[in-house]
């Protein structure tokens, strides 16, 4: 149980495109995703806190107009990355809280983003 | 504002040996606890937590943390290392339910045959 998947896996997009990443909860739902975002060697940094039917929270730095963050149901958030450009090149990762047990995070596989 | 220290970025051990990560938190109040571990390009694995119920946690894979409130620590040990468990482990903490996870630096563990 606890399964959360992320699509895509890995994508390479050219410099001032936009792509979608969808966070799912396979076997349960969840009422809060968070995105992170990990660079090589480093820990998770927190990028924002997506509720299902409300705006996402995001945390002092993070460019919500940059990335878009959606949460449309209990098993699915989006990260939308708009004009993506180099810098944004990352290791991107959901995680999910299930709202029967609330208080652990089940992560996706991540997905990797390399902007040319 | 909470903290999450690991003490070591890099652990090398022989196969067969123990494995000990540490974790210190900064908190007030005692918070919910976890380890976790990433495999290269991939997402974290839960491998135990604590939520205030018996301070000794058993998780997967042979790990096991044990909460210490006076020290403000909940190090991962492992008796005998595996050369499975060459991995990046995340010590995380979060002061309720629901509320976001505060991670340590990370500890990357090498094992050696």
């Amino acid at each position: 149980g606890a399964v959360v998947s992320q699509h895509p896996s890995r994508v390479i997009c050219k410099s001032g495109t936009s792509v979608k990443i969808e966070c799912r909860s396979l076997d349960f739902q969840a009422t809060t995703m968070f995105w992170y975002r990990q660079f090589p060697k480093q820990s998770l940094m927190l990028m924002a806190t997506s509720n299902e039917g409300s705006k996402a929270t995001y945390e002092q730095g993070v460019e919500k107009d940059k990335f878009l963050i959606n949460h449309a149901s209990l098993t699915l958030s989006t990260l939308t990355v708009t004009s993506a450009h180099p810098e944004d090149s990352s290791f991107y990762i959901c995680s999910a809280r299930d709202r029967g047990i609330g208080e652990t995070q089940y992560f996706g596989p991540g997905t990797r983003l390399l902007v040319l | 504002a909470q903290s999450v220290t690991q003490l070591g970025s890099h652990v090398s051990v022989s196969e067969g040996a123990l494995v000990l990560l540490r974790c210190n938190y900064s908190s007030s109040v005692p918070p919910y606890l976890f380890w976790y571990v990433q495999y290269p390009n991939q997402g974290l694995q839960l491998l135990l937590k604590y939520t205030s119920a018996a301070t000794l946690v058993k998780g997967i894979n042979g790990f096991e943390a044990e909460f210490k409130k006076s020290e403000t620590s909940f190090h991962l040990t492992k008796p005998s290392a595996h050369m499975s468990d060459a991995a990046e482990y995340f010590c995380a903490a979060t002061k309720a339910a629901g509320n976001k996870l505060t991670f340590g630096g990370g500890t990357r563990v090498l094992v050696k045959p």
